[in-house]
Order: structure tokens, then sequence, then C-alpha cells
């Protein structure tokens, strides 16, 4: 079966760093997605990791490992707009790359 | 950017009736598209998956039956959900991929239903 394990909940006070953890095992892995999701809304595209490592987008980042089933999410300069749900989500290999989401950290950022 | 839209974004309709939904991918051709359920303060579920041409692959626990998946063109997926329930009240997703070796999905957004 597909497990994908985040935190439920994160606060984090305007101008710091947060990283969301996610952890997966899964059979078939192809790669990575981290979206953002504003309550109501449709989710958000921020990345997507297929190799081990650190990518850097702005104020955020993500940093996989394969090896270890395991990535986060590194947003930097937290803004109020930054309050959030983030997902992760893994692409298993297979004709239509099927996308399996976790179950999302809400995150809260306050003054 | 790619564009997906969704119609309608919000319905109510009445216990047993059927409602249909529409996916639209408006500025490419999406070989492929999913349909999500999420549920209030949960995650995106994956119901199906849809090829145009094809019929569509059901998750596990899915209805066929009452989750009805048209894939006519590449620009369009509709979602029919069949003698709807109130627990069938859900926010309904759909996401669109473009083919080859694109990656990214590219959400709609979204169409909350109220079954009452």
């Amino acid at each position: 079966g597909q497990n994908i394990d985040q935190p439920t909940e994160m606060t984090a006070t305007e101008g710091a760093i947060v990283q969301i953890n996610c952890t997966y095992q899964t059979s078939g892995f192809n790669g990575l997605f981290w979206y953002q999701q504003h309550a109501g809304e449709a989710p958000t595209f921020l990345s997507y990791n297929v190799l081990d490592g650190l990518e850097e987008k702005g104020r955020f980042s993500s940093f996989l490992s394969r090896s270890k089933g395991y990535s986060y999410l590194l947003l930097k300069e937290l803004q109020m707009k930054d309050s959030a749900s983030y997902l992760c989500a893994v692409t298993l290999s297979g004709g239509y790359q099927k996308v399996t989401f976790g179950t999302g950290t809400k995150l809260q950022v306050i003054p | 950017g790619a564009v997906v839209s969704q119609h309608p974004s919000w319905v109510i309709c009445k216990s047993g009736t059927s409602v249909k939904i529409e996916c639209r991918s408006l500025d490419f051709q999406a070989t492929t598209m999913f349909w999500y359920r999420q549920f209030p303060k949960q995650s995106l579920m994956l119901m199906a998956t849809s090829n145009e041409g094809s019929k569509a692959t059901y998750e596990q626990g899915v209805e066929k039956d009452k989750f009805l998946i048209n894939h006519a063109s590449l620009t369009l997926s509709t979602l029919t959900v069949t003698s709807a329930h109130p627990e069938d009240s859900s926010f309904y997703i759909c996401s669109a991929r473009r083919g080859g070796n694109s990656y990214e999905q590219y959400f709609g957004p979204g169409t909350r239903l109220t079954v009452t």
C-alpha cells in the first residue's frame, strides 16, 4: 500500500523559516510534488523533485532523499499569505503517473 | 501557463438526482485527467484516472456505476454523480496532464457539491 505522512498542523512566525517534512512508503516511486492549497481553493504547484537534493525557488525550497523516503519543504521569510495547507504528493511509476497525496500540513503564520 | 476550468463551481441538488461536473483544459491538450474528492480538513483522494477515448480507471472503493467518468476529447472530461446522497457532498477537483514526458498536473478550481 501507499503511506505518506506529514504533520497535521504547524505554526510559525512572520519573517521566520519553517520546514515541513514528508515521509513516504510507496510501491513504485517516480517523483514528489509539493502543492499549496488555500482553504476552499484548488492546489497550486510549488515543486517537483525526482533526483536527490535540494531545489530552490525563491523563498521556497524542496529537498528529496529517495533512499530515505523523505522530503521537506522549506519556506523562508514567511508572510501572512503563506498560511495555507501544504500537500506532499508522490507520483508512482506506471503508465498514467498517478499521484497520491499525503494528509497535508496546515500552516498558520502568526504576526 | 496551463489553465483548467471546472463547471459548475458549486451546485446544490436534491437526494436521488444526478449531477454532471465538467473539467476542461483551456489552452492545452490533456491526454490524462484525474478526478479527486476532498472532504473538509482532509487531503485529496484520487477517485479515478481518465484517458481520452478509453475507460476510466477507478481507485479501490470508488463505485464506477455511481461516479460516471467520460473523457470524450483531449480537452474535456466529465464526472457524473448519479443518484446523489448527502454523503456525496464534497469538494470535487479535477486535474489535467499533458502527454509525453510532462509530469505536472494542472488543477481546476474545484466544484463544491452539496446534496440535500
